[in-house]
């Protein structure tokens, strides 16, 4: 089992419409990161979120950390083929090691 | 300024050959971290290095595979005799010297690694 579990594993829309993507865990975490890659590239940092409960918004991407600090959700507004990528979660369990989910896959069609 | 700086971006390399993996930090960052990623994948953690230190190997083969990072110069991950299983997409990464949980990883563009 993975400590942290993304759902779907993929997703495929039309450009113009909303997703969100999933991120859960058992364990509670100090903070959690998003990253999103891109094919042929390495992951590159979309956000950290630490404070429970805790809404960060970047452009139509909307970023939520669970009160509890276990789980965490991505929600994409009017989807543009642009946003097509490996969208990744991670989080830092034990010492300083990023740990990562298994990874959402978006595709956005025009 | 330049980010992480991997290479070679793509390697083939004939069963029972040996791979070497080459990565070099951004400015000012002393740790370095080793990541694999199958197609299809997330990434699975490696190995966690400082200036000639490994902090953590837990991800690491047993066999076979070594990382170094050495006072001057790239940090290493070397496979030995490799087979096809071990072709995937190895990453690097790094970041500052962190007091806190929520410094982000900055991550160089990986080595594609092909057995044949």
């Amino acid at each position: 089992t993975q400590l942290l579990e993304q759902s779907p594993q993929f997703l495929s829309i039309q450009e113009g419409e909303n997703l969100t993507v999933y991120c859960n865990s058992s364990s509670v975490f100090s903070s959690l990161q998003w990253y999103r890659q891109e094919p042929g590239e390495g992951p590159v940092l979309l956000v950290t979120v630490v404070t429970g409960g805790e809404v960060k918004k970047l452009k139509r991407l909307t970023f939520q950390f669970g009160d509890a600090r276990k789980d965490s959700s991505l929600h994409i507004t009017a989807a543009q083929p642009g946003d097509t990528g490996l969208y990744l979660c991670a989080a830092k369990a034990a010492g300083n090691k990023l740990t990562f989910g298994g990874g959402t896959r978006v595709l956005v069609k025009p | 300024n330049a980010g992480v700086m991997q290479n070679p971006r793509h390697l083939v390399r004939r069963r029972g050959q040996e791979a070497r993996l080459r990565c070099s930090p951004m400015k000012g960052h002393s740790h370095v971290y080793w990541y694999r990623q199958l197609p299809e994948e997330g990434l699975k953690f490696m190995v966690y290095l400082q200036k000639e230190n490994i902090i953590d190997e837990s991800g690491m083969p047993k066999e076979r595979f070594s990382a170094e990072f050495p006072k001057e110069g790239p940090s290493i991950l070397r496979i030995q005799q490799v087979v096809r299983g071990d072709s995937a997409a190895y990453f690097c990464a790094s970041s500052l010297i962190t007091s806190g949980q929520s410094d982000g990883y900055t991550f160089g563009s990986g080595t594609r690694l092909t057995v044949v």
